[in-house]
């Protein structure tokens, strides 16, 4: 158990629909991470925060959004829904800002996009 | 864009075997990261190597930073079925150290031990 929880586990929706997906980084950790795993593309850094500010962008389509709040945690936005979505998505957490530093991954959010 | 690439990307071994595998590109990173991924789980660090040429064991696991950071080697030795996952070698890029960072991650390397 790495202490990273995400919510849900298993999400199905429709194309188009809107899903919001959640994360409680590590006990003292500011640093989250958000990432999507596919069969084709493999693990893809989308964004990172850090104590509440965006640090860090990567393949973030602008369909997809997150937020840190002040508790930490993270929400991960995801809307207008296309097949291609479909991945898992993970969420890491670290103690500090930067990516040198070793990140705890949560256990995933499936989502599958029918 | 830097690019990590893994090799070879499957991989099906009989237990007490010998395996490499190999995370090539050809941009420099400041360090580079192994982690070890279960179905149905997030993947879990093994190792970050950081100076040029290092080596690093971990029990039966060795781990290579090549001389110019562009490159790095995982070696299993006498493999056994526990060290089935997926295998993944991931990039920390010069520049984001303390700003914000994000890894490069190869497309991993599928393990399987056959008993």
């Amino acid at each position: 158990d790495s202490g990273v929880t995400q919510t849900p586990k298993h999400l199905i929706t429709a194309t188009g629909q809107r899903v919001t997906l959640r994360c409680s980084p590590r006990s003292g950790d500011l640093s989250v991470y958000w990432y999507q795993q596919s069969l084709d593309q493999g693990l893809q850094f989308l964004i990172q925060y850090y104590n509440g500010e965006e640090r860090a962008k990567g393949n973030i389509l602008e369909r997809f959004s997150a937020q840190q709040f002040p508790d930490l945690h993270s929400e991960l936005n995801l809307s207008s829904l296309e097949l291609g979505d479909s991945a898992l998505y993970f969420c890491a957490s670290s103690a500090r800002t930067s990516s040198g530093n070793e990140q705890f991954f949560g256990p995933g959010t499936r989502l599958t996009v029918l | 864009t830097q690019l990590l690439e893994q090799s070879p990307q499957f991989l099906s071994i009989q237990e007490g075997e010998n395996l490499t595998v190999y995370c090539n590109s050809s941009s420099v990173f400041s360090s580079l990261q192994w982690y070890r991924q279960e179905p149905g789980e997030g993947p879990v660090l093994l190792v970050t190597v950081v100076t040029g040429g290092e080596v690093k064991k971990l029990k039966r696991l060795t781990f290579q930073f090549g001389d110019a950071r562009k490159d790095s080697s995982l070696h299993i030795t006498a493999a056994q079925t526990g060290d089935t996952g997926l295998y993944l070698c991931a990039g920390v890029s010069w520049g984001v150290y303390n700003q914000g960072g994000k890894l490069i991650f190869g497309q991993g390397t599928e393990l399987s031990v056959k008993p």
